[in-house]
């Protein structure tokens, strides 16, 4: 497809669990984001891949979450033991060098 | 702390009247703004940008003003139509290398354009 694409839109699971998030972004697009966006609020930054490599991981919220980047291409956003506070939607978006960001639809996660 | 801030959750306008949407940051080294829009279930989708080095930015019915003394910036449709209906996000970063990221948002503010 011509977009960013994100899979699975929603997920929903028990606290607890493991998930896995994913993104492929538009094609050609280096740089790769992920953002979540938590009820009432912006968007909030999580990590930011430069082909395969994340020179900035500031935003993850702790350590049982993590992300890679494979190929320069599908990148996968996992969080572990799942607690409540991490039900927000979880956006990611790719852009070419020094070009505006283009998003995807999100996942919209839900933690019972 | 929030570092861009849009102090209206939500805006009404009537058709073809302008609508004007505000933004403001305290961060000095954001140095790139951008303005999103989104639709409900939908990822943001990009509307216009500006840098430090321009005061004004326009692109069709979008404008955006950047007063950097103020920090402050706002997004201007005219005119404005029922399909801008949506929630507006203001973004900033800096512009570390020549490279945008690591976008700092705004809550978003709700824009209703009424037919």
């Amino acid at each position: 497809g011509a977009g960013v694409s994100q899979s699975p839109s929603n997920k929903v699971t028990e606290k607890g669990k493991d998930v896995e998030l994913r993104c492929d972004p538009i094609s050609g697009h280096t740089a790769l984001y992920w953002y979540r966006q938590s009820l009432g609020q912006g968007l909030e930054f999580l990590i930011y891949f430069q082909g395969n490599s994340a020179p900035d991981k500031s935003g993850l919220p702790s350590d049982r979450f993590s992300a890679e980047r494979t190929g320069g291409s599908v990148s996968t956003l996992t969080i572990q033991r799942t607690q409540q506070e991490d039900s927000a939607v979880y956006l990611c978006a790719s852009s070419p060098p020094n070009q505006p960001q283009h998003f995807g639809d999100g996942t919209r996660l839900s933690i019972l | 702390d929030q570092q861009v801030k849009q102090n209206s959750p939500s805006l009404s306008v009537q058709e073809g009247r302008i609508s004007i949407l505000n933004c403001d940051y305290t961060n000095s080294m954001f140095d790139y703004f951008l303005w999103y829009k989104k639709y409900p279930a939908e990822g943001p989708t990009f509307l216009i940008s500006i840098s430090s080095i321009k005061d004004k930015n326009e692109d069709g019915r979008f404008t955006v003003f950047l007063n950097k003394s103020a920090k402050h910036l706002s997004l201007h449709i005219v005119p404005s139509q029922p399909g801008d209906s949506a929630v507006y996000f203001c973004a900033a970063s800096p512009l570390s290398g020549g490279s945008n990221y690591k976008l700092t948002f705004g809550k978003g503010t709700l824009l209703t354009v009424n037919p």
